[in-house]
């Protein structure tokens, strides 16, 4: 089944802590992206990979880290988390010409 | 600055009444406009989308949208809800010339459809 996978779905953890959310697709997508959901203001792009090796900054970066050393992955890096980063994390990706984004399930982050 | 705007945080209809999300926008340049919606516990799901060609655009589960050039708009109908609609219905627009996928994503509309 095509599909964007993340991994964890739920987390909860405490300021200071590094972690790690992963994002896995099985499409051959060129294109990836995170965003963060927060009640009242809808979705807010993170980051993005326009393919391997290609990142770039989306609207709300800070704080945030991303590579994409491989075309299937690519994983949201929060070195320092703050309680401010409790969100709703969405991963996404697009065959390029396509226009049309495939989510993964979302992974809910509480930092204490 | 390419902005969209859903001035309906939430939106009650009875089933079988039809229903009508509003979508706004502002871009400078053509906009590619897109309606995506988002379950409970789900990632969200691509619903339709308009690019270029005939302003009224049908899409998954009975769903169309009619982009209107003039008002700036691209509201989302149905002629006739059912309770299964409920959901988190969320307006994005990009543009060509950018990367088609870092759309700018309304604040999301709820939908409720009684019985």
């Amino acid at each position: 089944e095509a599909q964007v996978t993340q991994n964890p779905r739920y987390l909860i953890t405490v300021t200071g802590k590094k972690l790690t959310v992963t994002c896995s697709q099985n499409m051959n997508h060129e294109y990836m992206s995170w965003y963060r959901q927060d009640p009242g203001l809808g979705l807010r792009q993170i980051y993005y990979s326009m393919n391997v090796e290609v990142t770039d900054k989306g609207d709300v970066p800070e704080g945030y880290k991303v590579s994409r050393k491989e075309k299937r992955n690519f994983p949201l890096i929060l070195e320092s988390p703050s309680p401010n980063q409790t969100s709703l994390y969405f991963c996404a990706s697009m065959n390029s010409g396509a226009n049309v984004l495939t989510f993964g399930a979302g992974s809910r982050l509480t930092v204490l | 600055a390419q902005s969209v705007a859903q001035p309906e945080d939430q939106v009650n209809v009875a089933e079988g009444n039809p229903l009508t999300v509003k979508c706004t926008y502002s871009v400078s340049g053509n906009p590619y406009l897109f309606w995506y919606v988002q379950y409970p516990n789900r990632g969200l799901q691509f619903l339709l989308k308009y690019i270029t060609g005939d302003n009224l655009v049908k899409g998954s589960y009975g769903f169309e949208a009619e982009f209107n050039k003039s008002q700036t708009s691209f509201h989302l109908k149905k002629p006739s809800a059912l309770v299964s609609d409920s959901a988190l219905y969320f307006c994005a627009v990009s543009t060509p010339g950018g990367s088609q996928g870092n759309l700018i994503f309304g604040k999301g509309t709820k939908l409720s459809v009684k019985p």
